[in-house]
């Protein structure tokens, strides 16, 4: 059974960077040829895809995020990370991470950590 | 991007009642040389993850009760709870995934008449 957990600091600065991990277990991000995404849900509102990325390195981002987003992995530890540089207040949201059921880049979501709740506050 | 519109916003349906809740998408999702519909519909509690509920416009998922049900095909969708339960309470999102940026409706609230 894959299981996914994101991790990392639930409060940040304004202007500051948000840094997640999210941990993936009962599946391997390398052999499993799944993209693994970032999605952010604001407080009592809608979803919002941020990006993936796949095993070979390949990202990709949410035009409206891209200037400010990095998604990485490491394979080693079977994690991949989410960094979020210059936040404000309307970055303040729950941080899921999930994988994507089909192998290919435009892909539904079958799997899904948690949640992290993260508020941007100084 | 693609525009998912969801409507209603909120619906209250009485027990044992139908639920329909309708998803437009602003362009089809239709994909002609396969035939299929890239829309995919969730089920979120409080304090919950959404979870995955109907893909491919109307395959449910394993475990998922047959009282969901999805259809519709190109830019109109449904998904319909054929005799509501109380567990079924939840804010209900679809997502189309025909390109990328994905894009999510923003979500309708069902509750309890």
């Amino acid at each position: 059974q894959v299981q996914l957990q994101e991790s990392g600091p639930g409060l940040v600065k304004p202007s500051q960077t948000l840094s997640l991990t999210c941990t993936v277990t009962g599946g391997s991000i390398f052999n499993d040829g799944h993209y693994w995404s970032w999605i952010r849900q604001h407080p009592g509102k809608g979803l919002e895809w941020i990006g993936f990325i796949y095993y070979s390195g390949t990202t990709e981002y949410n035009p409206p995020l891209e200037s400010r987003v990095t998604i990485s992995v490491d394979m080693s530890k079977n994690q991949f990370f989410l960094n979020v540089r210059s936040v404000t207040a309307a970055d303040t949201a729950v941080y899921y991470c999930a994988r994507g059921r089909e192998q290919q880049p435009s892909d539904y979501f079958d799997y899904w950590g948690q949640g992290k709740l993260v508020t941007v506050s100084s | 991007d693609i525009v998912m519109t969801q409507s209603p916003d909120s619906l209250a349906v009485s027990l044992g009642e139908r639920a329909t809740i309708i998803c437009k998408s602003s362009q089809s999702v239709l994909y002609s040389p396969n035939n299929k519909n890239y829309l995919a519909w969730y089920q979120q509690k409080p304090g919950q993850p959404p979870k995955l509920l109907i893909s491919w416009a109307s395959t449910r998922e394993s475990g998922v009760p047959d009282r969901f049900s999805g259809s519709g095909s190109g830019t109109d969708f449904t998904l319909t709870i054929s005799s509501l339960q109380a567990e079924d309470v939840a804010v209900y999102f679809c997502q189309q995934y025909y390109s990328t940026p994905l894009t999510f409706g923003q979500g309708t609230r069902l509750e309890i008449k």
